[in-house]
């Protein structure tokens, strides 16, 4: 079944904590992305991937880290969380040709809580 | 900068009745257009796109939307609700910026469909 796998699905933990949220699709997909999600805000982008070793800055990268050492996984770092980023984050790829639009999916959500 | 304006934050409905909401985009270039559902504790599943031809786009569950160039509108119409449409209602526009496609996404529309 082609998806898109986000762990973990839901995590509390405190300030300055490092933690990891791990992405994966199954659908050899160039692009992928992160956003997170807030009240009145909508989907927010954070950090994308046009492929392996390419990643850039999306609309609120600030605290966040990422890495795309394989074209399955898009892991997303953050090094100190703060309470500012409880949230709820969601992974999401598709293909990526050019200035042609391909569908976007996305994953189940992780929904992160930091005290 | 592109953006997307979603009118309505929160709709309640009672089953039976019709729907439509609204959704603006400001962006020049050439658009394509997208809603997207996210029912309770779920991911986020495309509703219906956007991308040439015939302006009035018919999606899954009865679901459509008309594109008025004029206008910058996009909005989701359905003529009868139902209970199970109790979801969250996101309007997207994939614009073309900085060499890649880019999804920005509205603030949402939450719909509460009562029985």
């Amino acid at each position: 079944e082609a998806q898109v796998t986000q762990n973990p699905r839901y995590l509390i933990t405190v300030t300055g904590k490092k933690l990891t949220v791990t992405c994966s699709q199954n659908m050899n997909h160039e692009y992928m992305s992160w956003y997170r999600q807030d009240p009145g805000l909508g989907l927010r982008q954070i950090y994308y991937s046009m492929n392996v070793e390419v990643t850039d800055k999306g609309d609120v990268p600030e605290g966040y880290k990422v890495s795309r050492k394989e074209k399955r996984n898009f892991p997303l770092i953050l090094e100190s969380p703060s309470p500012n980023q409880t949230s709820l984050y969601f992974c999401a790829s598709r293909y990526q040709q050019g200035a042609s639009y391909n569908e976007q999916f996305f994953g189940p959500g992780t929904r992160l809580t930091v005290l | 900068a592109q953006s997307v304006s979603q009118h309505n934050h929160h709709v309640i409905l009672s089953e039976a009745a019709s729907l439509e909401l609204g959704c603006n985009y400001s962006y020049g270039g050439t658009v394509n257009l997208f809603w997207y559902v996210q029912y309770p504790g779920q991911h986020l599943q495309l509703l219906l796109k956007y991308f040439s031809g015939d302006p009035l786009v018919k999606g899954i569950k009865g679901f459509e939307a008309e594109f008025i160039k004029s206008k910058f509108s996009f909005n989701l119409r359905k003529p009868s609700v139902q209970w199970s449409d109790t979801a969250e209602y996101f309007c997207a526009v994939m614009a073309f910026s900085g060499g890649y496609n880019k999804l920005i996404f509205g603030a949402g529309t939450r719909l509460a469909v009562h029985p």
